[in-house]
Formats: structure tokens, C-alpha cells, sequence
């Protein structure tokens, strides 16, 4: 199946740091939606993007729909310890999801944050 | 509370057993979802389910067989003819169509084939 490129795969940042990380693709999608995961859980629903050019806040998180439909961003501000864990993007609608509702997922990005 | 639970969080199997794994919501949510999670990897789909008594396959159903009798529960069984069973099994669900397609997950069940 298809996935998303999503990077880095990794960060290690202090504490109060900004954090950036996005995900691409070669195909378009209609939906956009960041999850993040801690360890030994479920991921939890974050931001949910519909429309190119979008941006979307929740917090201290910002979101953007990339305006080609092919690519996403995550932005994390004055990170706090509690922002560790793995953040996931995932797609929906494009052309070879044939519209459907089920999601394309990115491998995630492990963020650790040192106090 | 709604949400979707999982049961159990941690199960351990010989090799050659079925086995089966619990997953409830209650959103009232008409699709439900099964993905596997294998470390350092994204989630891939094993099969879903947009209405009771129907489902499809997604991209890594062999070895997996499920069934919705009911709007609320979706299990999922692990055959013995599933190569690479141990894992961590996530379930989730939506709503079907209103342009609507975030997912909720249930806690996962971590499991271990010996």
C-alpha cells in the first residue's frame, strides 16, 4: 500500500525549542490529519486539515494543507516534556484511495524533548 | 464516556493458535478499522468495515479474518496462518460520509506469538 514521506524521522530538542516536521507525497489528498502517539498507546487525533492553504491551530500546535494537496506541516512551539512521543501524518482522498475514508499513514516522527 | 476500548491491553499465544481481539466503541460511529503497528513503522491496514455485516480487505488482510455483527464491536482473529503475528493491533473508527474522515483509536492490544 501507499505511504507518506514523513520527516524527520527523528528530533531531539531542549525544552521551550520550536519543532517543525511535515510530510510529503506524490500524489494529492483531500485530508490531512496529524496524530501523535505515546508509547503503548493509541495515537490521539491532533489537527484535522480540509482544505489547500489551510492553516489550523490547537494550542501551541499549528498545521498547514500544503496548497498543492501533496504535502502537510506540523509546528510545534516552546516545546514542553510532555510533547515526546511519535507524531503521525496521515492522508485521505487522493486519487488512488479512490475516495474512500480509509487513511494513508507516514512512518512518524519520534520527538524527544530534554528538559 | 465515549470511546473505543480494547481488550485485552497484553496477550501472549503459542505458535499455531488463533486468537481473537476484542474491540467495542461506542460512538455510534458506522466504520471501524483494524491496523497493525510494527516498530518504527506507520500504520497499515488489515480490514475494515463501513456498516454491519460487511467488510473489506485492506493491504494486509492474509492471515486475519474479521466479522460485524453488530454496529458496536469489530474483532479481529489472528490465524495460525499468519506468518508474523506478534505486534501491536490498533482499532479504530469514524463516521461514514458528511466530508468528515478523522479516525479515534481504541488503547491497542500488544501482541506476543511464541
Amino acid at each position: 500500500g501507499q505511504q507518506l514521506n514523513q520527516s524527520p524521522q527523528s528530533m531531539f530538542i531542549q525544552e521551550g525549542e520550536d519543532v517543525s516536521m511535515n510530510c510529503t507525497s506524490s500524489s494529492i489528498f483531500n485530508t490531512w490529519l496529524w496524530y501523535k502517539q505515546d508509547p503503548g498507546e493509541g495515537p490521539v487525533l491532533l489537527i484535522a486539515l480540509y482544505k489547500a492553504g489551510e492553516l489550523t491551530s490547537n494550542g501551541r500546535l499549528t498545521a498547514q494543507f500544503g496548497i498543492t494537496r501533496k504535502d502537510s506541516f506540523l509546528n510545534i512551539s516552546a516545546s514542553i516534556p510532555s510533547d515526546v512521543g511519535i507524531y503521525f501524518c496521515a492522508g485521505q482522498g487522493g486519487l488512488t484511495q479512490g475516495g474512500s475514508e480509509k487513511l494513508v499513514f507516514g512512518k512518524g516522527t519520534k520527538l524527544t524533548v530534554n528538559p | 464516556d465515549g470511546g473505543i476500548t480494547q481488550s485485552p491491553k497484553y496477550l501472549f499465544r503459542k505458535e499455531g493458535q488463533n486468537v481473537t481481539l476484542s474491540c467495542e466503541q461506542n460512538l455510534n460511529h458506522d466504520a471501524m478499522y483494524w491496523y497493525r503497528q510494527d516498530p518504527g513503522q506507520g500504520l497499515r491496514l488489515i480490514y475494515y468495515s463501513q456498516i454491519v455485516n460487511d467488510f473489506q480487505k485492506g493491504d494486509i488482510a492474509e492471515g486475519y479474518s474479521v466479522s460485524r455483527e453488530k454496529k458496536e464491536s469489530f474483532p479481529l482473529t489472528v490465524t495460525s496462518a499468519q506468518k508474523n503475528p506478534t505486534a501491536f493491533y490498533l482499532c479504530a473508527s469514524s463516521i461514514v460520509g458528511g466530508g468528515a474522515y478523522e479516525q479515534y483509536f481504541g488503547p491497542g492490544t500488544r501482541l506476543t506469538v511464541t
